[in-house]
């Protein structure tokens, strides 16, 4: 079975742009969550979809938003960068208790 | 609110020697427990966890984890280190069943020396 993949995998922007994450979960997953690590702050969880509805979200701020497609995939977006949303963002799916993480996209913000 | 606490950012070991990190977690449920794997550059790799049942639970990679209620502890051994165990480890907790929110810790990196 594939695993968790994620595009892009490196990603370059400037303070004010916008940017789309994309990630498709493992053949059969219904649930995907997204995770933000930095050196400073660690891993901290954003949101976590089941089948096309946010079910749970982390404490971020509103500029982080992500949706679910109905073929599980699922797109996290950052509206007006900042210097500090810097990172690796990465995603996860899961069938039962177990998340599979994919390789995550390294985000950088000049 | 479940939280993690790892004690030690950084630990070394020889080669062959045994590998311990400390996981410490408060929860306000039964928690299920967590151990990842992080390599350079790379996602997180689960090497266990604990939901319920047997308290010692095995891995891959020839890790285990015990589970102590008492002292909401869930460290993380091998017996025997190998080069290939250098990576930064990440302990995590979850509230239970249908609810996938993971609360990390800060991470462990492990280095081997030969």
């Amino acid at each position: 079975k594939a695993g968790v993949t994620q595009t892009p995998r490196y990603l370059i922007k400037t303070r004010g742009q916008q940017v789309t994450l994309s990630c498709s979960p493992i053949s059969g997953h219904r649930s995907v969550s997204w995770y933000q690590q930095t050196p400073g702050q660690g891993l901290q969880f954003l949101f976590e979809y089941f089948s096309e509805t946010q079910r749970n979200k982390g404490n971020f701020p509103g500029r982080f938003s992500g949706r679910q497609f109905s073929n599980s995939r699922s797109e996290m977006n950052v509206s007006t960068l900042e210097l500090g949303d810097s990172a690796l963002y990465l995603c996860a799916s899961s069938l039962e208790v177990e998340q599979f993480f994919g390789p995550g996209t390294r985000l950088t913000v000049l | 609110a479940q939280s993690v606490t790892q004690l030690g950012s950084h630990v070394s070991v020889s080669e062959g020697a045994l590998v311990l990190l400390r996981c410490n977690y408060s929860s306000s449920v039964p928690p299920y427990l967590f151990w990842y794997v992080q390599y350079p550059n790379q996602g997180l790799q689960l090497l266990l966890k604990y939901t319920t049942g047997a308290t010692l639970v095995k891995g891959i990679n020839g890790f285990e984890a015990e589970f102590k209620k008492s002292e909401t502890s869930f460290h993380l051994t091998k017996p025997s280190a190998h080069m290939s165990d250098a990576a930064e480890y990440f302990c995590a907790v979850s509230p239970g069943p249908n609810d996938y929110k993971l609360s990390f810790g800060a991470g462990t990196t492990v280095t081997v020396r030969a």
